[in-house]
């Protein structure tokens, strides 16, 4: 089945620490996404990356981090210096605008 | 800058009864736009997109929009409202880098027996 897989589920960290949130996708697109959804804000952009080797900022990427080496995978790194982690995070792909998303991950950091 | 505004934070309809959810866009060029749908604790998925083809689009799940130029709307209609509709529900609109997307901060619907 073709298909964005994000894990875990459920992430709970303690403040202070670094951590990563896991996409995959095997769609064989070459765009992928990372939004963070917070309550009643709808979901926003934190970075994407057109291609292997490339990612750009979204609208808040302050305290995130990604890596893009392989076409398949598009870890997010939710660094200490984010003030604000709790949030549930949203991966996607994309050919042209249709994005398609993974399942979620929700982090809970105490 | 590309913007959506969804009117309706929240909706509440009977079951059976018609579905609009309203939604107001901002583009300075000819945008496209989608509408997307969450059940809880879930992912998206897209209803249906809008790309400057016909201004009524048909989705999935007998959902359709119809965009107006003139308005500035794009708004979500379905004819009949089923339990299995209540969701969250928003209209996104493209960015013209990356084909990123904008999203509006959703509408809530809620179906009742």
């Amino acid at each position: 089945d073709g298909g964005i897989t994000q894990s875990p589920k459920y992430l709970f960290r303690k403040e202070g620490q670094n951590v990563t949130l896991s996409c995959e996708q095997n769609l064989n697109h070459d765009a992928m996404y990372w939004y963070r959804q917070d309550p009643g804000q709808g979901l926003r952009l934190i970075y994407y990356s057109q291609i292997v080797n490339d990612f750009q900022k979204g609208d808040i990427a302050e305290g995130y981090s990604v890596s893009r080496e392989k076409k398949e995978s598009f870890p997010l790194t939710v660094t200490s210096a984010q003030k604000n982690p709790t949030a549930f995070y949203l991966c996607a792909s994309s050919t042209y605008y249709e994005q398609y998303f993974g399942p979620g991950t929700r982090l809970t950091v105490t | 800058a590309q913007s959506v505004t969804q009117l309706d934070s929240h909706v509440s309809v009977s079951e059976g009864t018609p579905v609009l959810l309203r939604c107001n866009y901002s583009s300075s060029y000819s945008p496209s736009l989608f509408w997307y749908v969450q059940h809880p604790n879930k992912g998206l998925q897209l209803l249906l997109k809008y790309t400057s083809a016909a201004t009524l689009v048909k989705g999935i799940n007998g959902f359709e929009a119809e965009f107006k130029k003139s308005e500035t709307s794009f708004h979500l209609t379905k004819p009949s409202a089923h339990m299995s509709d209540a969701a969250e529900y928003f209209c996104v609109v493209g960015r013209l880098s990356g084909y990123a997307l904008n999203f509006g901060k959703g509408t809530s619907l809620l179906v009742t027996p």
